[in-house]
């Protein structure tokens, strides 16, 4: 069965540090997408990245960026000079080839800290 | 543009009645979704559904229902509400893997969400 776990259920971060949210995921695939989406508290689901598991280039996205390890089945979130409005709900999630399957991890809430 | 809009954002009422929100998207998609969030923040599909295929998670009360009278709306009609539908209710859509706009497929793009709150 294909899951996705977030081990952290809360994180914090200190204004203008870096904060890393790890993620892991099972399956079977060898191809398939991975996801982090952000949750702030109007409770919109933004997305913040998006990896090709056939890409070993690890995705950017401004101060955003990921480490991908394939074999590992790891996909964690590194968030650099982390800003207030960066404090939300973050959930990871992958999705399958065929039928679009898409699985969620629990979600990992940050905490900015001013 | 919205891509993906809910109505209605929000929605109060009573035990046993039936409901039902809507969901529109412009985004071209092929696929759309329906998900509940509950008080934990877990997000849990209920049902995918594409112009040939609606999948729908077992665990799911034959009481909550698809309805998509065409490609760009999936509506969701629940009957006989009962206290623990209350949630949190995201529409989101989708493109098939690797057809049209090269980056994109995959990805699921929400609603702004309907909280509905049963009493």
């Amino acid at each position: 069965a294909q899951t996705v776990t977030q081990s952290q259920p809360e994180m914090s971060v200190q204004e203008a540090e870096t904060v890393t949210l790890s993620c892991t995921y099972d399956t079977s695939e060898s191809d398939y997408y991975l996801f982090w989406y952000k949750q702030p508290p109007s409770r919109q689901m933004i997305l913040v990245i998006r990896q090709e598991a056939y890409k070993q280039q690890n995705a950017t996205e401004n101060r955003f960026s990921v480490n991908f390890q394939k074999a590992a089945k790891s996909f964690s979130l590194k968030i650099s000079d982390s800003q207030l409005g960066d404090a939300a709900m973050y959930f990871c999630a992958y999705s399958l080839g065929a039928g679009n399957q898409f699985y969620f991890g629990t979600g990992t809430s940050l905490t900015v800290i001013p | 543009d919205t891509a993906v809009s809910q109505t209605p954002k929000y929605l109060v009422t009573q035990m046993g009645n039936d409901k039902s929100i809507k969901c529109e998207q412009n985004l071209g998609h092929d696929t759309m979704y329906w998900y509940k969030q509950d008080s934990k923040k877990f997000l849990k599909i209920m049902f995918s559904y594409n112009n040939k295929e609606l999948i729908i998670n077992e665990t799911v009360p034959n009481r909550f229902s698809p309805k998509s009278p065409d490609k760009a709306h999936l509506n969701l009609h629940i009957n006989s509400l009962e206290l623990g539908d209350s949630a949190v209710y995201f529409c989101a859509s989708s493109q098939r893997f690797r057809t049209q706009t090269p980056g994109a497929g995959g990805t699921q793009y929400f609603g702004p969400g309907t909280r509905l709150l049963v009493l």
